[in-house]
Order: structure tokens, then C-alpha cells, then sequence
């Protein structure tokens, strides 16, 4: 089991609004920042945030993070069917390693 | 355009070992970590390695740590993984990925991954 703790599913119908979460511990998300990612099987993983909030340059606004405490979620606005891949957070943590949550796996209804 | 390419991934033993490379070009890559990261059939993204812009600083995850070797040549722009001792569950795709700055996350950029099947 990972360190940092995703629900396995969410779902959602085009249009509306879905969250997702990623709870660790003081080790990692209590003191580094979080990443989240998008992968669709047999593609290259893509980054959607980083420092908790910030989108890259080319990821919609419909995309969005935040932090607080050991806790961290990606909210997807207007959610669209191609929205529908496996999401990971990720996080350094002291241990001196960089850990990645179980994945939850986003369907479109 | 920052391009990430890994090779060297196939079917090994048991106990056998292959050495994977990451091509990278589009960027100063003595200048961003780099890390691999492997999935696992029906699992999900396992960090594995990462190695610091200076190839100074490593670390490994403790599935790894005493087999693996990562390592960089910034004279070829080039990304180093070997696997040694390996395992059935060392069957993985893995990925190399960039870092966006110095430090080992966030991973801004992937390759497309390679395939390593661990199987007698």
C-alpha cells in the first residue's frame, strides 16, 4: 500500500465537477510541496500541478490543486471525456525518497 | 522541445541484469535531476531512482536499493540505469523523467517508457 493514500475510483458525467484526494503524513505532504498527474496506459505520465497549485504552461484552468496539511486534492471543473485516465499525487518525503499515491482511476459516465 | 527516449528494456532471467538509457535533448541536462519511475502490470507509478543535476546526489527506494545503479553522462546527455539481480517483480514499463529544477520533483517532462520482463 502507498504512503500516500488515493481512492482507487471517481466518476463523474460530463459537466460537472469532481475531486480528488491524496492524504499522507508530516513526512512528505506536511512538508513538501504536491504534484499531480495524469496517465493514460501505454502514454508518457503528464504533469497537471505542481507546488500544489500551479498548472504548467498548456494545462486548462478546469484544473486545479490544493494543500492543506498532511491532506492535498485535484478538483477537474467541466469534466470532459478525455478527462478519463488514472490521476497520481506525488510527493517527496524525508525518508529521502519521492513517492507517488496509489492512483485513482477517473471514469467519465 | 524537450525529448526524453529510454532503450534497453527486454525479457531477462531471473537473476540476470540489462542496463537502460534515457536520450535526453531540448534542454541543459546537467542542470535538472532526472528520475526513473516504473509501473508495474496493474499497478500504479513506483519512483525508483533519482539522480541530481550534478550526479552528487542519489537515492534509490528500498525495492531497489543494493541492485539498481542510476547514473548520468552530461558529455552524451544521456541517463543510466542498471538493473542488477532481478526479479519477476521488477517487471515493469520504466519511465525516465525530468525534473523541473534542481530538486527531484516535480517531473515536468516523460519518455514514453521501456518495457522490462523479468521471466524464466
Amino acid at each position: 500500500q502507498s504512503v500516500l493514500i488515493q481512492p482507487p475510483s471517481a466518476s463523474g458525467t460530463p459537466g460537472q465537477r469532481v475531486t480528488i484526494s491524496c492524504s499522507g503524513s508530516g513526512s512528505n505532504i506536511g512538508s513538501n510541496t504536491v504534484s499531480w498527474y495524469q496517465h493514460l496506459p501505454g502514454t508518457a505520465p503528464k504533469l497537471l500541478i505542481y507546488n500544489n497549485h500551479q498548472r504548467p504552461s498548456g494545462v486548462p484552468d478546469r484544473f486545479s490543486g490544493s494543500k492543506s496539511g498532511t491532506s492535498a486534492s485535484l478538483a477537474i471543473n467541466g469534466l470532459q471525456s478525455e478527462d478519463e485516465a488514472d490521476y497520481y499525487c506525488a510527493a517527496w518525503d524525508d525518508s529521502l525518497n519521492g513517492i507517488f499515491g496509489g492512483g485513482t482511476k477517473l471514469t467519465v459516465l | 522541445e524537450v525529448q526524453l527516449l529510454e532503450s534497453g528494456g527486454g525479457l531477462v532471467q531471473p537473476g540476470g541484469s540489462l542496463r537502460l538509457s534515457c536520450a535526453a535533448s531540448g534542454f541543459t541536462f546537467s542542470s535538472y535531476a532526472m528520475t526513473w519511475v516504473r509501473q508495474a502490470p496493474g499497478k500504479g507509478l513506483e519512483c525508483i531512482s533519482g539522480i541530481s543535476g550534478s550526479g552528487g546526489s542519489t537515492y534509490y527506494a528500498d525495492s531497489v536499493k543494493g541492485r539498481f545503479t542510476i547514473s548520468r553522462d552530461k558529455s552524451k546527455n544521456m541517463l543510466y540505469l542498471q538493473l542488477n539481480s532481478l526479479r519477476a517483480e521488477d517487471t515493469a514499463v520504466y519511465y525516465c523523467a525530468k525534473s523541473n529544477s534542481g530538486w527531484f520533483f516535480p517531473l515536468d517532462y516523460w519518455g514514453q517508457g521501456t518495457l522490462v520482463t523479468v521471466s524464466s
